[in-house]
């Protein structure tokens, strides 16, 4: 079955505390993108990659990293997790951009304390 | 500044009647547009997308409709269904972006039996 899995798909956390999201497809996807939603504001694009070792910020990076060493995964870390970044995170892959149809993970509500 | 808008956070609707939900957007660069679905505690799934050199983008019971003039795109749904009851949200890539996607902050559309 074609799908994004993410993980955990819950986490709470205390400020400060590294922590890494897994996210893996198995479509033979070249694109995957990380996506947070925050109420009223929709899905707000932090990191995206073109191919492996190939990524690139998007609207709001400031706080975030990624690594695509693979072309399946595409991990976010959060170097030291600040209450501002508590939110539902969503990774998508597609086969060649936003233009194409992305697949969505099924998300990970991160709570920051 | 959110440079596309979806105004009306929440839509209710009877059943078997037609669904509008509209979207407009501000930058000029955007040149293609699409429409993604989300059932709580799952990710957004693609529904219809549309390029800016066509005004009218047709699947199943779902059409697309494109004014650029007025930078205003809509979503018509034809009957509506209660499993069309979701979020749905408006997205836009500019034309030399391939990797970047903006998106409005959802409506909700709820279909009365």
């Amino acid at each position: 079955e074609a799908q994004v899995t993410q993980n955990p798909r819950y986490l709470i956390t205390v400020t400060g505390k590294k922590l890494t999201v897994t996210c893996s497809q198995n479509m033979n996807h070249e694109y995957m993108s990380w996506y947070r939603q925050d109420p009223g504001l929709g899905l707000r694009q932090i990191y995206y990659s073109m191919n492996v070792e190939v990524t690139d910020k998007g609207d709001v990076p400031e706080g975030y990293k990624v690594s695509r060493k693979e072309k399946r995964n595409f991990p976010l870390i959060l170097e030291s997790p600040s209450p501002n970044q508590t939110s539902l995170y969503f990774c998508a892959s597609s086969s060649g951009g936003v233009n194409y149809e992305q697949y969505f993970g099924p998300g990970t509500r991160l709570t920051v304390t | 500044d959110q440079q596309v808008k979806q105004n009306s956070p929440s839509l209710s609707v009877q059943e078997g009647r037609i669904s509008i939900l509209n979207c407009d957007y501000t930058n000029s660069m955007f040149d293609y547009f699409l429409w993604y679905k989300k059932y709580p505690a799952e990710g957004p799934t693609f529904l219809i997308s549309i390029s800016s050199i066509k005004d009218k983008n047709e699947d199943g019971r779902f059409t697309v409709f494109l004014n650029k003039s007025a930078k205003h795109l809509s979503l018509h749904i034809v009957p509506s269904q209660p499993g069309d009851s979701a979020v749905y949200f408006c997205a836009a890539s500019a034309w030399d972006s391939n990797y970047q996607l903006i998106w409005g902050a959802g409506t909700k559309l709820i279909i009365k039996p």
